[in-house]
């Protein structure tokens, strides 16, 4: 596509629930990222591709969150047993070598 | 460790009144430093790359300048769209070759007609 799309863009779920956030890149972009952006924080790394292979996942937070990529496009970040400090937006990019990211609109995550 | 810190943390000013945001980083070694515009409920937009001290980069009403401490994002005559957030972020020479970038939290600019 033209841009990089995110669904959904806002997803409220009890905690404990599982979600599932979804990032679809810009078509031919081989790298892939996630980051969390809290309030009054920066954005925060979560975890790269390149292709379908996660060579850094140092910013995962916990093993509750897991993420996956498949053929080399669209990727899929799971959060398992939701906790209210996961509330934040989620922001996916994508980028073809070393220029700027190409960033979707995020999806909004409340844990109530 | 890399670290990225914005100033100030909000800025108002009347429009045509210029200004500059500063972003100072402490990083082991820097491939590029950033800049984007984020606007309420949507993705950072970018701006700009800087890679070697005394570089420049302008779009329109914005310049941005890079030395080998410190980035600064020159406003020149804003106008009231141009009230966003910016985002200053670099990347590592340590990154291991792909693009992971350190943010700071942001500078949120408003513009007043």
């Amino acid at each position: 596509g033209a841009g990089v799309s995110q669904s959904p863009s806002n997803k409220v779920t009890e905690k404990g629930k599982d979600v599932e956030l979804r990032c679809d890149p810009i078509s031919g972009h081989t790298a892939l990222y996630w980051y969390r952006q809290s309030l009054g924080q920066g954005l925060e790394f979560l975890i790269y591709f390149q292709g379908n292979s996660a060579p850094d996942k140092s910013g995962l937070p916990s093993d509750r969150f897991s993420a996956e990529r498949t053929g080399g496009s669209v990727s899929t970040l799971t959060i398992q047993r939701t906790q209210q400090e996961d509330s934040a937006v989620y922001l996916c990019a994508s980028s073809l070598g070393r220029e700027g990211y190409t960033f979707g609109s995020g999806t909004r995550l409340t844990v109530v | 460790e890399d670290q990225v810190t914005q100033s100030p943390e909000a800025l108002r000013l009347q429009e045509g009144e210029s200004s500059s945001l500063n972003c100072s980083y402490t990083v082991s070694g820097l491939r590029g430093l950033f800049w984007y515009r984020q606007d309420p409920g949507k993705g950072p937009e970018f701006l700009f790359t800087l890679y070697s001290a005394g570089e420049e980069k302008e779009k329109e009403r914005l310049k941005a300048t890079l030395t080998k401490k410190e980035s600064f994002l020159h406003i020149t005559a804003p106008k009231p769209e141009d009230s966003a957030t910016y985002l200053c972020a670099v990347q590592p020479l340590t990154s291991g070759g792909y693009n992971k970038l350190i943010f700071g939290a942001g500078t949120r600019l408003a513009v007043h007609p």
